[in-house]
């Protein structure tokens, strides 16, 4: 059963720094590997993706990078904003449109 | 973008009703939908997965008839939890998938609390 490792459980990071949050795999039949971003009180909203034959998606302030032979992948925010404060959780997207979470990370973005 | 729209968004009600949350997705045809539960400070656990027509695959540990859950059209699946009781509190959520090995939409999520 695939498994996904997320770090770290929170972070804390001043307004215009760069948020790192980072992720871990097992299995390697994986099609997707999105990150949602949930605010209190609300659904995950999808944030970006990215497919396992891609290294790098940018998207905005928004990049993931891959490292395929580490079974590694990791969310970059730049200029992080107050508003960005949520709980990120990455994810693996199996065959059969299966999600498996990571624990997720609280960012907090101070002013 | 998708929109996936969860019904209702906060459910009290006393031990031992049966309360039904609704998911629709809004602009595309959903195949598959997912339920999701969510316990404060922790990740998503999959409930079950239903596909439209068909009964539901459900994780191991939940009990199916205790959660009933019914995919009767491309666009909307339904959780009945049956008889509901107080450790059943907890966020719900849906998610839906208009092709297979997509990233999923999900809902708003539904805050049932059992009395």
């Amino acid at each position: 059963q695939q498994q996904v490792k997320q770090s770290p459980q929170s972070l804390i990071v001043q307004k215009g720094g760069i948020s790192i949050i980072n992720c871990a795999y097992e299995n390697t039949a994986i099609d997707y590997f999105p990150w949602y971003q949930q605010f209190p009180g609300k659904g995950p909203a999808l944030l970006i993706a990215i497919r396992p034959d891609v290294s790098e998606k940018k998207e905005g302030r928004f990049t993931i990078s891959f490292n395929k032979s580490a079974k590694q992948f990791s969310l970059h925010i730049m200029d992080s904003q107050p508003g960005d404060s949520a709980t990120y959780f990455c994810a693996a997207l199996s065959s059969g449109s299966r999600l498996t979470f990571g624990e997720g990370t609280q960012l907090t973005v101070n002013p | 973008g998708a929109v996936v729209s969860q019904h209702p968004s906060w459910v009290i009600c006393k031990s031992g009703t049966s309360v039904k949350i609704e998911c629709r997705s809004l602009d595309f045809q959903a195949t598959t939908m997912f339920w999701y539960r969510q316990f404060p400070k922790q990740s998503l656990m999959l409930m079950a997965t239903s596909n439209e027509g068909s009964k539901a695959t459900y994780e191991q540990g939940v009990e199916k008839d205790k959660f009933l859950i019914n995919h009767a059209s491309l666009t909307l699946s339904t959780l009945t939890v049956t008889s509901a009781h107080p450790e059943d509190s907890s966020f719900y959520i849906c998610s839906a998938s208009g092709q297979s090995n997509q990233p999923q939409h999900f809902g708003d999520g539904t805050r049932l609390s059992i009395l």
